[in-house]
């Protein structure tokens, strides 16, 4: 099955600094990878997902990138803010009906 | 729009009671359902998932079985809790078919087993 392994596992940065978080997965039929954010005590939300036809993708201050070759993609934030803080999950899908986790990021944005 | 509701919030429970947690979707139809288990407020660990009336899927072997006795209803239980079943479960619906898509995840139900 997918095995997708996600890293930092803790990530601190200063507020307006840009963050990255790395994933690589196993199953070469795999997608579909969305990002996750997780606030204190609060359902898992997604913020963005790309799927394996495009490269690149961007949302304001968000962007992911897919590097189907390697199997990695990663999360960039740019000017962090201190509501970024949260915990942060990739995922990816293969051919069922299954998303497979990663372990997740805790970033924190210092003021 | 679709909506999500899973039931109760929060539990204590004894070590060896009997456990259900109950999860409902609403707004569309036959959607595929999960449950998700996230121990130590991190890593999301799929248990089960079905994508028709009585057609479960189990990830791992555990203490705890799911049945969908509706097409919207998703339930998750166990006869003899564990002291390792604490944690967050999280029930979660997507769209029906193989067509990639969001995971849309309910409240959450936070289960403390003494």
């Amino acid at each position: 099955g997918e095995n997708v392994e996600q890293h930092p596992s803790t990530l601190s940065v200063q507020e307006g600094d840009s963050a990255v978080i790395k994933c690589t997965y196993s199953d070469s039929a795999s997608n579909y990878f969305p990002w996750y954010k997780q606030e204190l005590g609060k359902r898992p939300q997604l913020i963005i997902d790309i799927r394996s036809n495009v490269g690149e993708k961007k949302d304001q201050r968000i962007a992911v990138t897919l590097n189907k070759t390697a199997k990695h993609f990663s999360l960039h934030i740019t000017e962090t803010q201190p509501e970024d803080s949260a915990v942060y999950f990739c995922a990816a899908k293969g051919s069922n009906y299954k998303l497979t986790f990663g372990k997740g990021t805790l970033l924190t944005v210092n003021p | 729009s679709q909506t999500i509701h899973q039931w109760p919030a929060t539990l204590v429970q004894p070590v060896g009671s009997p456990l259900s947690l109950e999860c409902t979707v609403e707004g569309t139809s036959n959607p595929n359902l999960y449950w998700y288990r996230q121990a130590a407020g991190r890593g999301l660990q799929l248990l089960f998932y079905s994508v028709g009336i009585g057609q479960i899927s189990s990830e791992v072997p555990q203490n705890l079985s799911a049945s969908r006795p509706q097409d919207r209803q998703f339930i998750l239980s166990s006869k003899k809790l564990l002291l390792s079943d604490s944690g967050f479960y999280l029930c979660a619906w997507s769209v029906s078919g193989r067509a990639v898509g969001e995971l849309f995840f309910g409240e959450g139900s936070r289960l403390t087993v003494l």
